[in-house]
């Protein structure tokens, strides 16, 4: 089956660095994503791991071992607008055709 | 210039109705899902269509009828409207192969009352 487990609620400060963890089980690995979702919008694409190892862009970088079932996002720099739901997404591989499973996501709430 | 567009964006109605929801990309995915966001904000898929074909059906009652009359369409139908079904459904597009991540309409807030 698959398990998606994310920290509920997380609160930084402008200008911090923060962590947000993910760990999964699941079959048919094609990859680990992250979204942004701010209220009341749609989910955005941040950053996608398919191999071990940490994935740069900008203030966002994500890791994954896969052999750990675990990723994070790690945000640098924090802004205002960073005050967003993160939502972390396994894509699955079956018979040629993908889905996404996503988390239920972390709320993170920056502070001034 | 839009990727993934749904309509409407606000739905209200009354139980036992019956409503759909368009969507529509021009990104030239062959990939098309619906998924539903609930109050405690967990998206969890519905469907999944590969050219015009039904794919992944995640137990979703039959009331809920997908449609895709081309690779670039996918409508959602529900038919007996009841109040649980009140939530904002995304209708989102994927390209296959690797590194292609899923892109989102702007969602449907729906409301039975």
């Amino acid at each position: 089956g698959q398990n998606i487990d994310q920290p509920t609620e997380m609160t930084a400060t402008e200008g911090a660095i923060v962590q947000i963890n993910c760990t999964y089980q699941t079959s048919g690995f094609n990859g680990l994503f992250w979204y942004q979702q701010h209220a009341g919008e749609a989910p955005t694409f941040l950053s996608y791991n398919v191999l071990d190892g940490l994935e740069e862009k900008g203030r966002f970088s994500s890791f994954l071992s896969r052999s750990k079932g675990y990723s994070y996002l790690l945000l640098k720099e924090l802004q205002m607008k960073d005050s967003a739901s993160y939502l972390c997404a396994v894509r699955e591989s079956t018979s040629g055709t993908y889905k996404y499973i996503f988390g239920t996501g972390t709320r993170l709430k920056v502070l001034a | 210039d839009t990727a993934v567009s749904q309509t409407p964006k606000y739905l209200v109605t009354q139980m036992g109705n019956d409503k759909s929801i368009k969507c529509e990309q021009n990104l030239g995915h062959d990939t098309m899902y619906w998924y539903k966001q609930d109050s405690k904000k967990f998206l969890k898929i519905m469907f999944s269509y590969n050219n015009k074909e039904l794919i992944i059906n995640e137990t979703v009652p039959n009331r809920f009828s997908p449609k895709s009359p081309d690779k670039a369409h996918l409508n959602l139908h529900i038919n007996s409207l009841e109040l649980g079904d009140s939530a904002v459904y995304f209708c989102a597009s994927s390209r296959s192969g690797l590194n292609t991540e899923a892109f989102f309409g702007q969602g449907t807030r729906l409301t039975v009352v």
